[in-house]
């Protein structure tokens, strides 16, 4: 058991769609991520939330919009996305974001997008 | 981006032998990791390294922390069939204002023959 829970598991949205990515982590981390993983490429991180305040934007574009309520929650927002947006979103929790703290992934969302 | 070169790219190995991969980068790294990751799944965090020269064992996997602090290795002992999956080595190190940034290798991939 990892600690960090990610719904819905799949889901399949057209362009013009919104829906939300939801994780969870059960862990009392204060750190939160969310990472794309697309085929034969390397995890890329999208954005950071330390102590609920988001500290990094690495340049993802305007139509992912994270969320974090709290500590424990983490929400990826999706509204007019690309096919090429279709890839495997993995939400990860640490104890801090600090170069001496492992990160600890959810399952993913399988997201395809038509 | 910086990744790691993880090594080997794939195996194909007989039940009971003993496995081993490595990763190796220019840069210095706070902590290693290692990670294993089943088809449709996140990754899971197998073993963590903190500091250089460590030799973590859990259950038949090993690991050690290179002493330049700039590669690791990962040994599985009597392979069965569950250790089917990819395998990615992962390093923290410091950024900007006591931030982790976590890079990836770009996996070993492992089938075990029954």
């Amino acid at each position: 058991e990892t600690g960090v829970t990610q719904t819905p598991r799949h889901l399949v949205m057209g362009m013009t769609n919104k829906k939300s990515l939801k994780c969870e982590q059960h862990l009392g981390h204060n750190a939160m991520y969310w990472y794309k993983q697309s085929a034969k490429k390397p995890l890329e991180l999208m954005f950071v939330y330390n102590f609920k305040e988001q500290t990094e934007n690495n340049s993802v574009p305007s139509r992912f919009s994270p969320e974090c309520p709290n500590s424990s929650h983490l929400f990826l927002h999706l509204h007019t996305l690309q096919p090429e947006d279709s890839a495997l979103y993995l939400c990860a929790s640490s104890q801090e974001w600090g170069a001496y703290y492992e990160q600890y992934f959810g399952p993913g969302t399988r997201l395809t997008v038509t | 981006g910086q990744q790691l070169n993880q090594s080997p790219q794939s195996m194909f190995i007989q039940e009971g032998e003993d496995v081993s991969m490595n990763c190796t980068s220019s840069s210095i790294f706070n902590t290693w990791l290692w990670y294993k990751q089943d088809p449709g799944e996140g990754p899971v965090l197998l073993i963590a390294l903190y500091k250089a020269g460590e030799l973590t064992s859990n259950g038949r996997l090993t690991a050690q922390f290179g002493i330049t602090r700039k590669d690791s290795f990962l040994n599985i002992s009597a392979s069965i069939p569950s250790d089917v999956g990819i395998y990615f080595c992962a390093g923290l190190r410091q950024g900007s204002g006591n931030t982790g940034k976590l890079i990836f290798g770009q996996g070993t991939t492992l089938q075990v023959k029954p």
